[in-house]
């Protein structure tokens, strides 16, 4: 099973917009990351944002996470062309899953210009 | 160049084979990761390593094996017990900090296809 799901599975947006997705997630964490993959390579980190962390920002991106309803959003804010890709959740698990690197099924972002 | 590096790039196994994938890291991270990705999906954690000579099963281990003789390598084994080994690996490190592990560095992936 997988531990974050994400929402939407697929966004398409234009050059211009704002792209907002959500993770959700089943077990205590110590942090949550986000990390893109264009198609057929590996997945590049863009944040991180630990557990006692509420809102965090790098860039054009802004995520908040929310324990107590153990969810998390990535907003990209102006998106261009070249943010088209598949963007992951990962969840790093503490105590039973100390150190276990979970990721989600992925939201697909297609930005047309 | 610091990096993590996974080879082959592609791999063809016959069935009832088993095939190693190699992936070496020098970054001085603790934890290594092995993922399985199929068209259109998500990562799942195949196995995972905390520290040199010991490592954990992840939620879909069956039909894999690994080792973890040397903080650098983390080579995977798919058997032949594995029924469905057609996929996309990703293999990746990261530090482990004491409050949890940074972020991942990821390899570039093999590409196994069973023939």
């Amino acid at each position: 099973s997988q531990q974050g799901e994400e929402d939407p599975q697929a966004l398409s947006i234009q050059e211009g917009e704002n792209a907002t997705m959500n993770c959700s997630y089943k077990t205590s964490i110590n942090n949550l990351q986000w990390y893109r993959q264009n198609s057929g390579r590996g997945l590049v980190h863009l944040i991180l944002i630990r557990s006692n962390e509420r809102e965090k920002h790098s860039g054009r991106l802004r995520v908040t996470l929310d324990t107590s309803k153990k969810s998390s959003s990535l907003l990209i804010t102006a998106s261009r062309a070249a943010d088209t890709a598949s963007y992951f959740c990962a969840t790093d698990g503490t105590t039973d899953s100390w150190g276990k690197l979970q990721f989600g099924a992925g939201t697909q972002v297609v930005v047309t210009p | 160049d610091g990096g993590i590096t996974q080879s082959p790039k592609y791999l063809f196994r016959k069935e009832g084979q088993n095939v190693t994938l190699s992936c070496e890291q020098n970054l001085n991270h603790d934890a290594m990761y092995w993922y399985r990705q199929d068209p259109g999906q998500g990562l799942r954690l195949i196995y995972y390593s905390q520290i040199v000579n010991d490592f954990q099963k992840g939620d879909i281990a069956e039909g894999y094996s690994v080792s973890r003789e040397k903080k650098e390598s983390f080579p995977l084994t798919v058997t032949s017990a594995q029924k469905n080994p057609t996929a996309f690996y990703l293999c990746a490190s990261s530090f482990e900090t004491g409050r949890g592990n940074t972020e991942a560095f990821f390899g570039q992936g093999t590409r196994l296809t069973v023939v």
